[in-house]
């Protein structure tokens, strides 16, 4: 049983397009985030939402727009797509980030290569 | 400079080696410290926490932090070809919400049977 479910896995478009990774936990966890990963494999915060209320907003470009209809998914909506975006987009959750043994639960990743 | 720095390897070794993984870091605000690993194409798991200063150990695992030096390392005894996989450090200065968790570049392990 999947605890934290993205979805596309993959998703291959164009520049200029607008795409939506959808993510969804089933951990009944507060706090979801997402994170990119590069070719380099370095991960980064992009967003983090706790209880539908945005608590991290990195230093994203406003073309990225998070959106928590509840606490148990948290879509990404990408306008406008650059070559740079393409990386692999990994949802996480995690149950209480005031404990320090709260793992983060991350989903598979979507893998976006924009052409 | 990157506030963790990890050596992306890749790091070969045989079957039944020990093996030594390591991160520095620059901010001295941080004080909780994780080992995710992550296996290809798939997302990163938590392996091993610690708090402060000290070592922590489970099963064939060892982590060891000295914030004198910034400093972290994972040891794997007795590695196994299914540990062969890239192996992230994550550190973060404080809890609660907001609090963000830094991670390395990660180092690729590869164990060889």
């Amino acid at each position: 049983d999947t605890a934290v479910s993205q979805t596309p896995k993959y998703l291959v478009t164009q520049m200029g397009n607008d795409k939506s990774i959808k993510c969804e936990q089933n951990l009944g966890h507060d706090t979801m985030y997402w994170y990119k990963q590069d070719s380099k494999k370095f991960l980064k915060i992009m967003f983090s939402y706790n209880n539908k209320e945005l608590i991290i907003n990195e230093t994203v470009p406003n073309r990225f727009s998070p959106k928590s209809p509840d606490k148990a998914h948290l879509n990404l909506h990408i306008n406008s797509l650059e070559l740079g975006d393409s990386a692999v987009y990994f949802c996480a959750s995690s149950q209480d980030q005031r404990r320090p043994n709260s793992p983060l639960h991350f989903g598979n990743g979507t893998r976006l290569t924009v052409t | 400079q990157k506030e963790v720095e990890q050596d992306p390897g890749p790091l070969s070794v045989p079957e039944g080696a020990i093996v030594s993984l390591n991160c520095t870091y620059s901010n001295s605000a941080f004080q909780y410290f994780m080992w995710y690993r992550q296996y290809s194409r798939k997302g990163p798991e938590l392996l091993m926490y610690t708090y402060s200063s000290g070592n922590k150990e489970d099963g064939r695992f060892t982590a060891q932090v000295d914030k004198s030096s910034k400093y972290i390392s994972l040891f794997i005894r007795d590695s196994q070809p299914s540990d062969s996989a890239t192996y992230l450090c994550a550190m973060s200065a404080a809890l609660g919400y907001g609090n963000k968790l830094v991670f390395g570049a990660g180092t690729i392990l590869r164990v060889k049977s």
